[in-house]
């Protein structure tokens, strides 16, 4: 299977700072990602797919770059309904895979 | 709008058994490929298995393969999950996904709200 590794495993934040998550995948998986947001309780909710495509509806402050086996989800600046964990997840195999999470705390 | 309500979910014994259900409402359920995810307490997200919307391919990762198996009815607009040899590492919240493709092979762009599911003596 493809593994995926998030970078950090958690983060502090406070309201309008700028937020980077890193997400690396084992091997190239193209453009094939896809992030997600959950909070506690909670399903998750997709945020963005084919690594830069943003979801419909969902706020343009998050953004998603990257290629082959390194990527990015970036909050531009980040909002009490931003903190959360956030997850990677490759789909360039059957066998989906996810990272194993990010979670965005307040500073 | 698009609807997915897991049910079936509980405590079971390991060796047990148990089969979860998802009814799908919202869209055209036999155009879309279907997924069961996994959760465990304070974990990250597995993906557990497949199936295709159209011929029935059915996918599973090597954690359940022989012991899960997923199935459709398409005239109920529903997703199933038997699950059979229950272990303690099955304890999960179990999610049911919606593919954004007929065959597989994407992302999940709606969940459902999940269902507990215990494996304990």
């Amino acid at each position: 299977d493809i593994q995926m590794t998030q970078s950090p495993f958690t983060l502090s934040a406070s309201v309008g700072d700028r937020v980077t998550i890193t997400c690396r995948a084992s091997q190239s998986i193209g453009s094939w990602l896809a992030w997600y947001q959950q909070k506690p309780g909670k399903a998750p909710k997709l945020l963005i797919y084919r690594a830069s495509s943003l979801e419909s509806g969902v706020p343009s402050r998050f953004s998603g770059s990257g290629s082959g086996t390194e990527f990015t989800l970036t909050i531009s600046s980040l909002q009490p309904d931003d903190f959360a964990t956030y997850f990677c997840q490759q789909y360039n195999s059957y066998s989906r895979t996810f990272g194993q999470g990010t979670k965005v705390e307040i500073k | 709008e698009v609807q997915l309500l897991e049910s079936g979910g509980g405590l079971v014994q390991p060796g047990g058994s148990l089969r979860l259900s998802c009814a799908a409402s919202g869209f055209t359920f036999n155009t879309y490929a279907m997924n069961w995810l996994r959760q465990a307490p304070g974990k990250g997200l597995e993906w557990v298995s497949g199936i295709s919307g159209s011929d029935g391919g059915t996918y599973y990762a090597d954690s359940v393969r022989g012991r899960f198996t997923i199935s459709r009815d398409n005239s109920k607009n529903t997703l199933y999950l038997q699950m059979s040899s229950l272990r303690a590492d099955d304890t999960a919240v179990y999610y049911c996904a919606k593919d954004t493709s007929l065959m597989g092979l994407s992302y999940f762009d709606y969940w459902g709200q999940g269902t507990l599911v215990t494996v304990s003596s």
